[in-house]
């Protein structure tokens, strides 16, 4: 019974470089989230999959952010041009869709984005 | 006004103490009220989920809704140092398929 599963769980970058993150949901679960946790902060929504397509992007702060699930299951959240107010712990959840208690979500251990 | 509101502590008590946890919102939309707890350096961790207002309870832990004052507990019986960790509210409107939102986390220490 494997939970969510999240890789890299660290990255450093520099300033301007690209980066993906990438996550696995537990499986069967055809919702996923990507959150995004400042230090002393609760976590902030970026971006909700109902299966292959985002069903509400609301959260993502601007158009250097971006993230895909091409298949259904794995996503990947990528981030261009990354900034040092990008450092953060992106968190991914993901919770089985339809009946009784479908929101809730089951969080992965997060992957920790250094800019530098 | 933050739409949820959560004291961060930190809160420091003996083994074996109840500890009380609270959070305030300002949505009236909101329905579905969870708690997680976080472990330093991992993801949150589902402990309670509940519906609208009531009371649920599962081994030492309990958790409150009072929809008519926006206010949610989780109360801690019996705590132990491995309870220590930072706990989050969150809550969304609906069933499925929406953003959790979260409190700030309240950080708590319990020694032995």
């Amino acid at each position: 019974g494997a939970g969510v599963s999240q890789t890299p769980s660290n990255k450093v970058t520099e300033k301007g470089k690209y980066v993906e993150l990438r996550c696995d949901p537990i499986s069967g679960h055809t919702a996923l989230y990507w959150y995004r946790q400042s230090l002393g902060q609760g976590p902030e929504f970026l971006i909700y999959f109902q299966g292959t397509g985002a069903a509400d992007d609301s959260g993502l702060p601007n158009d250097r952010f971006f993230a895909v699930r091409p298949e259904g299951s794995v996503s990947t959240l990528k981030i261009q041009r990354t900034e040092r107010g990008d450092s953060a712990v992106y968190l991914c959840a993901s919770s089985l869709r339809g009946g009784a208690g479908s929101n809730e979500q089951f969080f992965g251990p997060g992957t920790r984005l250094t800019v530098l | 006004q933050k739409e949820v509101e959560q004291d961060p502590g930190p809160l420091s008590v003996p083994e074996g103490a109840i500890v009380s946890l609270n959070c305030t919102y300002s949505n009236s939309a909101f329905q579905y009220f969870m708690w997680y707890r976080q472990y330093s350096r991992k993801g949150p961790e589902l402990l309670m989920y509940t519906y609208s207002s009531g009371n649920k309870e599962d081994g030492r832990f309990t958790a409150q809704v009072d929809k008519s004052s926006k206010y949610i507990s989780l109360f801690i019986r019996d705590s132990q140092p491995s309870d220590s960790a930072t706990y989050l509210c969150a809550m969304s409107a609906s069933q499925a398929g929406t953003a959790l939102i979260f409190g700030k986390g309240t950080t708590l220490s319990v020694s032995s």
